[in-house]
């Protein structure tokens, strides 16, 4: 069953601007992770957030997560024509050995 | 670039022709995986193994046959697939079964005619 679902679906903005992607899941997670899939390849892990951290920085990356709400939030600044991709949540399910992950965000950034 | 490399890139086959898929990994890592991502779906974790061993099914039908003879290399046999099952197969890798950080490899997309 799936766990994590991100928000929206598609998302397209201007190259410069900010792009923020939400996820929720359903479940107790001890992590959940952030990963970035061009058309056609294999996904590329972005960042770790674990369950007791509300907040993380990579790069152009921030990562939020809010377990009162089961939900958390990616926020990829000043974007890029680069940036262009599918991205993913995914959480494990605390008492289970699997990475569940979401539908994805497809995120398109216009030159 | 992963480390994790998957063969072959793409395969097309009839729905009664065996093949397998092949996953390799250079990373040392002791737990491998087969994720399978169908078009507007999640992907679906279908098998994992940790030191060799299978320690997840994930109620995947039979005419998909996991291998794992060491811990660099997975396989995924193939046999009397259906249009259905045409996806991409994402192989995986991770340290440990612990659910962190996964390495993959760029996919193989199989056509089931």
């Amino acid at each position: 069953s799936q766990q994590g679902e991100e928000d929206p679906q598609a998302l397209s903005i201007q190259e410069g601007e900010n792009a923020t992607m939400n996820c929720s899941y359903k479940t107790s997670i001890n992590n959940l992770q952030w990963y970035r899939q061009n058309s056609g390849r294999g996904l590329v892990h972005l960042i770790l957030i674990r369950s007791n951290e509300r907040e993380k920085h990579s790069g152009r990356l921030r990562v939020t997560l809010d377990t009162s709400k089961k939900s958390s939030s990616l926020l990829i600044t000043a974007s890029r024509a680069a940036d262009t991709a599918s991205y993913f949540c995914a959480t494990d399910t605390s008492s289970a050995s699997k990475i569940i992950f979401g539908s994805g965000t497809r995120l398109s950034i216009r030159p | 670039e992963t480390g994790v490399t998957q063969t072959p890139r793409h395969l097309v086959m009839g729905m009664t022709n065996k093949k397998s898929l092949k996953c390799e990994q250079h990373l040392g890592h002791n737990a491998m995986y087969w994720y399978k991502q169908s078009a507007k779906k999640p992907l679906e974790l279908m098998f994992v193994y940790s030191l060799e061993e299978r320690v997840e099914n994930n109620s995947v039908p039979s005419r998909f046959s996991p291998e794992c003879p060491n811990s660099s290399h997975l396989f995924l046999h193939l046999h009397t697939l259906q249009p259905e099952d045409s996806a991409l197969y994402l192989c995986a890798s991770s340290r440990d079964n612990l659910n962190e950080k996964l390495f993959f490899g760029s996919g193989t997309q199989l056509s089931v005619l």
